[in-house]
């Protein structure tokens, strides 16, 4: 199984300020890895897909990058709607596995 | 507007069967493999099952394989999942969504709003 290590667990930033999410796969994915984010009581949401392709109507502030096993996820400057818990997950390889996830909370 | 339902959650004791169903609208359906992902409460996102768009090929996470069994009806738009021996670990809201691509892909592009499936006795 491909495990997925996401970091930092909880990042504390202010409106404004630029995000920067980590995701390490135990093996390669390639760039088979997708980005979600979650708000309370809602479904996940797809931001990324294939490490850096934003989905429908995601707004250029999220980008991805990365290949292999290394993945970051970056949101250039935070609005107040970006806070929420992020999920990357790998389609490289059976079984599907996500990430811990990254909350990203208001400092 | 591509839109997915979930239904059938609920209060199950340990050991009973339940049954969930995943209404899709908005487009071609059978062109598309569809998942089930479960969150747990507090908890991460867990996929658990994934069907192709014919449906002759099916994926099963270990923590439900034998006990739990996806289908499709292309002719309905609907998935169903067929929960058997659940257990407290099984508590979770449970997710459809839909692959981003036609043909085959594991990236969920669209999900529902979840179902809660809790139980407890």
């Amino acid at each position: 199984e491909i495990v997925l290590t996401q970091s930092p667990a909880t990042l504390s930033l202010s409106p404004g300020e630029r995000a920067t999410l980590s995701c390490r796969a135990s093996q390669s994915v390639n760039s088979y890895l997708a980005w979600y984010q979650q708000r309370p009581g809602q479904a996940p949401r797809l931001l990324i897909y294939d490490a850096s392709n934003r989905a429908t109507g995601i707004p250029a502030r999220f980008s991805g990058s990365g290949s292999g096993t290394d993945f970051t996820l970056t949101i250039s400057s935070l609005e107040p709607e970006d806070f929420a818990v992020y999920y990357c997950q790998q389609s490289s390889d059976w079984p599907l596995t996500f990430g811990g996830g990254t909350k990203v909370e208001i400092k | 507007e591509v839109q997915l339902l979930e239904s059938g959650g609920g209060l199950v004791q340990p050991g009973g069967s339940l049954s969930l169903s995943c209404a899709a609208s908005g487009f071609t359906f059978s062109n598309y493999g569809i998942h089930w992902v479960r969150q747990a409460p507090g908890k991460g996102l867990q996929w658990v099952s994934t069907i192709s768009g014919s449906g002759d090929n099916t994926y099963y996470a270990d923590s439900v394989k034998g006990r739990f069994t996806i289908s499709r009806d292309n002719s309905k738009n609907t998935l169903y999942v067929q929960m058997n021996s659940l257990s407290a670990e099984d508590t979770a809201v449970y997710y459809c969504a839909k692959g981003y691509s036609s043909g085959w892909s594991g990236t969920f592009d669209i999900w529902g709003q979840g179902t809660m499936v809790t139980v407890s006795s």
